[in-house]
């Protein structure tokens, strides 16, 4: 499968830790996304990257949050000192070309739980 | 600021029937494109269909199509001969010439047997 992965695809933590998810893009894909998606809400835009070079960082991306993308490949988004109000799931996207008409595609997202 | 607002947080239609989601947007942008995204249930989105805002034609894709107004800033999806298969969530989008995309909160789409 050529698709976005994401790793895990749940993940329960107790307030206060630190958790890390990993999203693999479509290969050769040059642009990474992350979005946070809360119940009934539609996707928030939270950060994107040019291959390794993070280009934007939402305001939703507290300083407990940061995300990397180190040989522009995969990238993994951790969050610190977890909060409740963290719970979302977690959906990265990719897309090929650095492009206004380009598809982003979407991975299977993580779904977070912070008890 | 860009915003999208999706005004039908769920719609019902008979299988085989046609439905029309509505989506509006505001933007002072020139350059921007427009998307639906379906979202089943436990699974991932996926782009159901595009429109670039300097094209005048609507989009179409198989069942699927677009009325986009551009003047009063409306960007609504048809599905024709509807399936249980398009039963999901389905997003309408914004992405302006910046890369980021902005959604809206969604319509729930139920297909009735």
């Amino acid at each position: 499968d050529t698709g976005v992965s994401q790793d895990p695809r749940h993940k329960i933590t107790k307030r206060g830790q630190n958790v890390t998810f990993r999203c693999d893009p479509i290969s050769e894909h040059n642009r990474l996304y992350w979005y946070r998606q809360t119940l009934g809400q539609g996707p928030e835009f939270l950060t994107y990257f040019q291959n390794e070079a993070q280009l934007e960082k939402s305001r939703l991306l507290s300083d407990r949050f940061s995300a990397e993308r180190p040989k522009g490949s995969f990238s993994t988004l951790e969050i610190q000192r977890t909060e409740q109000g963290d719970s979302a799931m977690y959906l990265c996207a990719s897309s090929p070309r650095p492009e206004h008409t380009d598809t982003q595609y979407f991975g299977p997202g993580t779904r977070l739980t912070v008890l | 600021a860009q915003t999208v607002t999706q005004s039908q947080p769920e719609m019902s239609v008979q299988e085989a029937e046609t439905v029309t989601l509505s989506c509006t947007y505001d933007t002072s942008e020139s350059d921007y494109y427009l998307f639906w995204y379906k979202q089943p249930p436990s699974r991932q989105m996926i782009l159901v269909i595009r429109q670039e805002a300097y094209k005048q034609q609507n989009a179409t894709e198989n069942r699927f199509s677009v009325n986009f107004q551009k003047a009063a800033k409306s960007f609504s999806l048809k599905i024709s001969d509807s399936q249980l298969g398009d039963a999901a969530m389905y997003f309408c989008a914004y992405r302006s010439a910046y890369d980021k995309i902005i959604f809206g909160k969604g319509t729930r789409l139920h297909i009735l047997p």
